[in-house]
């Protein structure tokens, strides 16, 4: 909900540049990624995954990069909407594991 | 659309009562989570189910039950509400053909705000 978005690290962007919002993540064994948006008062919402095997995958003004020697991920938001304004978080999972471990997000404010 | 509800969306109650929050989900999924969310912590695991009377505790478990007689149908109880219990809880299933919960995308719920005072 709209307390979501407290004590985030905050990403601001001008309308029509492109973001970039990073993840650390943790786990070495992970092999799944994906990355949820929420927008105040709602559900996370799928945005696009990533699998192990790949470093980069695109989806339609997204695209998501792995670097798996330095565990990190990012998400590329190209020519950034208002309706883009949400908090972003990343989440990993591995084989085996039943489970997703989540980040806490990062929140983009898109400036008109 | 993901054909998940929760209800109720809103609710207040006072500490020490029981309080039960409903999933339902309308596409037979068979892996059921549910998480809370705070401020500062992301969202973290209470329960999850992988299949119906099959369920296992996540990683803030503590105070909180579950119980899933019906395929579609997940309900969380917290067993005798504490403030600390304040938050926002949302409910997810699994869609995906991998057979393992963790390697399929989770899709989410619409959230209930619970307040315990």
């Amino acid at each position: 909900g709209e307390s979501v978005g407290l004590h985030l690290p905050t990403l601001s962007v001008q309308e029509g540049d492109n973001s970039i919002i990073n993840c650390a993540y943790s786990n070495s064994a992970s092999d799944y990624f994906i990355w949820y948006k929420q927008e105040s008062g709602k559900g996370p919402q799928f945005i696009i995954d990533i699998r192990s095997n790949m470093d980069k995958r695109q989806g339609q003004r997204v695209t998501v990069l792995l670097n798996k020697t330095v565990k990190h991920l990012s998400l590329q938001i190209a020519a950034t909407q208002p309706g883009d304004s949400a908090v972003y978080f990343c989440a990993e999972t591995w084989e085996g594991y039943q489970k997703v471990t989540f980040g806490t997000g990062t929140k983009l404010q898109v400036i008109p | 659309d993901a054909g998940i509800t929760q209800s109720p969306r809103h609710k207040v109650t006072e500490t020490g009562t029981p309080v039960t929050l409903r999933c339902h989900q309308t596409e037979n999924h068979r892996y059921m989570y549910w998480y809370r969310q705070d401020p500062g912590h992301g969202l973290r695991l209470i329960h999850y189910s992988y299949g119906v009377k099959d369920t296992d505790k996540g990683e803030v478990s503590d105070g909180y039950s579950v119980s899933r007689s019906k395929t579609e149908d997940f309900l969380l109880t917290l067993e005798s509400a504490t403030s600390s219990q304040t938050s926002v809880y949302f409910c997810a299933i699994t869609k995906g053909t991998s057979g393992r919960g963790g390697l399929d995308t989770q899709y989410f719920g619409p959230g209930t705000r619970l307040t315990v005072l």
